[in-house]
């Protein structure tokens, strides 16, 4: 049983869409994390959260934003897809730090 | 600064036969280490993870690791694949700051392992 959960599983997008990616954890974790994996492609940490009203870009430079207003919710948007935006986004979520990540089952984003 | 290469792209073996996937790290403290796999379609999910204890580290499915400091390896191993075991695997190690473990993982650039009949 999963305790961190994406939605949407896939979805398909026109240009120029707002979009949000959910991501829910049941542990309470402070630690919460987005990755962006494109197809045959090691992943790549673009925002992190270290608790409620913090958040961090990652290495990877991206357009998308996060919030975190509740522990258990760090939603990603979107504000203007792009076909460059077409990738897998993970979320994930830990207790201490490095230990004890746990994945979502991932979103699968293609701009049309 | 933390970095980890898996050594190769792409791994064939038949059934029944051992697997060894490699990897190798950069990492200016002790690391943590960890394994993970990714099957088709699914999210990403932990083998084995090497936190400064013993270093043979034994994992989920028949899988292990051997945290080798001298080599700067943690290469995966399986004595016997599993059609089962087909999949994406990543090597991944933790960022440090300073001495302080940062909670954000890198990760490798993946090795496909194809399990042939």
């Amino acid at each position: 049983e999963a305790d961190i959960y994406q939605t949407p599983r896939y979805l398909v997008i026109g240009t120029g869409k707002k979009i949000t990616l959910e991501c829910s954890q049941t542990m309470g974790h402070d630690k919460m994390y987005w990755y962006q994996q494109d197809p045959g492609m090691e992943l790549h940490l673009i925002h992190y959260s270290y608790g409620v009203n913090s958040t961090e870009k990652g290495d990877l430079s991206s357009e998308s934003t996060v919030s975190r207003i509740r522990t258990e919710h760090f939603p990603l948007t979107l504000e203007s897809a792009r076909p460059s935006h077409t990738s897998q986004y993970l979320c994930a979520s830990s207790e201490y730090g490095g230990y004890g990540y746990t994945f979502g089952s991932g979103t699968r984003l293609t701009v049309v | 600064a933390q970095s980890v290469t898996q050594l190769d792209s792409h791994v064939s073996v038949s059934e029944g036969t051992p697997v060894l996937l490699r990897c190798n790290y950069s990492s200016s403290y002790s690391p943590s280490l960890f394994w993970y796999v990714q099957h088709p379609n699914k999210g990403l999910q932990l083998l084995l993870k090497y936190t400064s204890a013993a270093t043979l580290v034994k994992g989920i499915n028949g899988f292990e690791a051997e945290f080798k400091k001298s080599e700067t390896s943690f290469h995966l191993t399986k004595p016997s694949a599993h059609m089962s075991d087909a999949a994406e695997y990543f090597c991944v190690v933790t960022t440090t700051q300073g001495s302080s473990n940062t909670g954000k993982l890198i990760f490798g650039q993946g090795t496909t392992l194809q399990v042939k009949p």
